[in-house]
């Protein structure tokens, strides 16, 4: 268990709504990531940080931003939902003390229906 | 071409028998491979990782690395019905990241 919390857990939000979903951990890892995970599609990255308020794009980052104001929270927000934005989110960290920082540790997982 | 592949499957294995997940990659300057394991409805857990051609093993399980021929292999001896899951290449993509192929679902019977 690397310390990785997500919430919601679940969710349904209508079209066009705003939606933010967060990622906490509680070991002060240096990286952390947002992916959906879509059938025939895998794990795709949405956004990463590699610090407090550093943050980059990752393959699939249209209509989706993120925030990182403190090292133990990583935000995603969908600022306008769309169907397609419905999926899985997965949250994960890297930076470990003593392991590869290209180590990967999971989240739970956020599922996210958008109506 | 996709960075890298998998076959999606799912490759059905007997109890006891030895599970072969294969993974093909693109870019033959990848250095840094992973195996993720994820039961359904569940998140993915990192259990092999491997940086150096060869063999490396951890239990039941050994990952097989060959950069000239860009694939690395994970090998499950003595497979349970518990190792029924997807499991998920990844290789390091630059940046501290990780690209994954799709999965490859794997159902031990018994």
């Amino acid at each position: 268990d690397a310390g990785i919390t997500q919430s919601p857990r679940h969710k349904v939000t209508e079209t066009g709504t705003p939606v933010t979903l967060r990622c906490h951990q509680t070991e002060n890892h240096r990286y952390m990531y947002w992916y959906r995970q879509d059938p025939g599609h895998g794990l795709r990255l949405i956004h990463y940080s590699y610090g407090v308020k550093d943050t980059d794009k990752g393959e699939v980052s249209d209509g989706y931003s993120v925030s990182r104001s403190k090292t133990e929270d990583f935000l995603l927000t969908l600022e306008s939902a769309t169907s397609s934005q419905t999926s899985v989110y997965f949250c994960a960290i890297s930076g470990t003390y003593g392991r590869s920082t290209y180590e990967q540790y999971f989240g739970p997982g956020t599922r996210l229906t958008v109506t | 071409q996709k960075e890298v592949e998998q076959n999606s499957g799912p490759l059905s294995v007997p109890e006891g028998a030895i599970a072969s997940l294969n993974c093909t990659y693109s870019d033959r300057g990848s250095q840094s491979f992973f195996w993720y394991r994820q039961y359904s409805g569940k998140s993915p857990e990192l259990i092999m990782s491997i940086y150096s051609n060869g063999d490396k093993e951890d239990g039941r399980f050994t990952a097989q690395l060959n950069k000239a021929s860009q694939y690395v292999s994970l090998l499950i001896r003595d497979s349970q019905p518990s190792d029924s899951a997807t499991y998920l290449c990844a290789k390091e993509g630059g940046g501290n990241k990780l690209t994954f192929g799709t999965g490859t679902q794997l159902k031990v019977e018994l």
